[in-house]
């Protein structure tokens, strides 16, 4: 099946630890994404990438970093410098500048 | 900060009416975009206007683009229940660094039988 994985659903991770959210995408997409979206809120962008080795924060890239190693994978780590880290994470792909994004499912994280 | 405004928040209406929903957008755009989500799940594109187009449709959507006022109605006629969702403009901005996807706030749709 083709498609974008986001892993795990739900994430659990205590104060002061980082954590890293999986994204992949098996489309062959240039672009991806990643969004936090925040209860009965729109969704912020983090970082976006369009090629491999290269990506640029967006609005709200405090406290997150990103990798583009292979052109499949955009992992998020949430850092502990992030300092309101529990939300909906979501991860999206495009092929070129002018097309539709496909999403994930989303990853919950939750501080505890 | 968002790139778009979406107007109204919510929007309560009755099976078999017509559902507008707005959005405002601040910079020059490539693209604008309409997706929907249900709760706690990811985005479903529906679909894309380019800048140089001024109105398309799909089914029982239809979308307008008007940038010399930076903004964009989504109609969505004959509503059924299972519409009821919440639905997001989205910007596509060619960049130095790609193409930059951003969201608007959202109306929250709710069609009743």
């Amino acid at each position: 099946d083709g498609g974008i994985t986001q892993s795990p659903k739900y994430l659990f991770r205590k104060e002061g630890q980082n954590v890293t959210l999986s994204c992949e995408q098996n489309l062959n997409h240039d672009a991806m994404y990643w969004y936090r979206q925040d209860p009965g809120q729109g969704l912020r962008l983090i970082y976006y990438s369009q090629i491999v080795n290269d990506f640029q924060k967006g609005d709200i890239a405090e406290g997150y970093s990103v990798s583009r190693e292979k052109k499949e994978s955009f992992p998020l780590t949430v850092t502990s410098a992030q300092k309101n880290p529990t939300a909906f994470y979501l991860c999206a792909s495009s092929n070129t500048a002018n097309t539709e994004a496909f999403f994930g499912q989303g990853t919950r994280l939750t501080v505890v | 900060s968002q790139q778009g405004e979406e107007d109204p928040q919510a929007l309560s209406i009755q099976e078999g009416e017509n559902a507008t929903m707005n959005c405002s957008y601040k910079t020059s755009i490539n693209n604008l975009q309409w997706y929907r989500q249900n709760s706690g799940r990811g985005l479903v594109h529906l679909i894309l206007i380019r800048s140089n187009e001024r109105e398309k449709h799909s089914g029982r959507l239809r979308v307008t683009l008007d940038t010399s006022k930076k903004s964009s109605s989504l109609l969505i006629t004959a509503s059924r229940a299972a519409d009821t969702a919440s639905y997001f403009c989205a910007t596509g901005r060619i960049t130095g660094g790609g193409n930059k996807l951003t969201f608007g706030t959202g109306t929250q749709l709710k069609v009743e039988l």
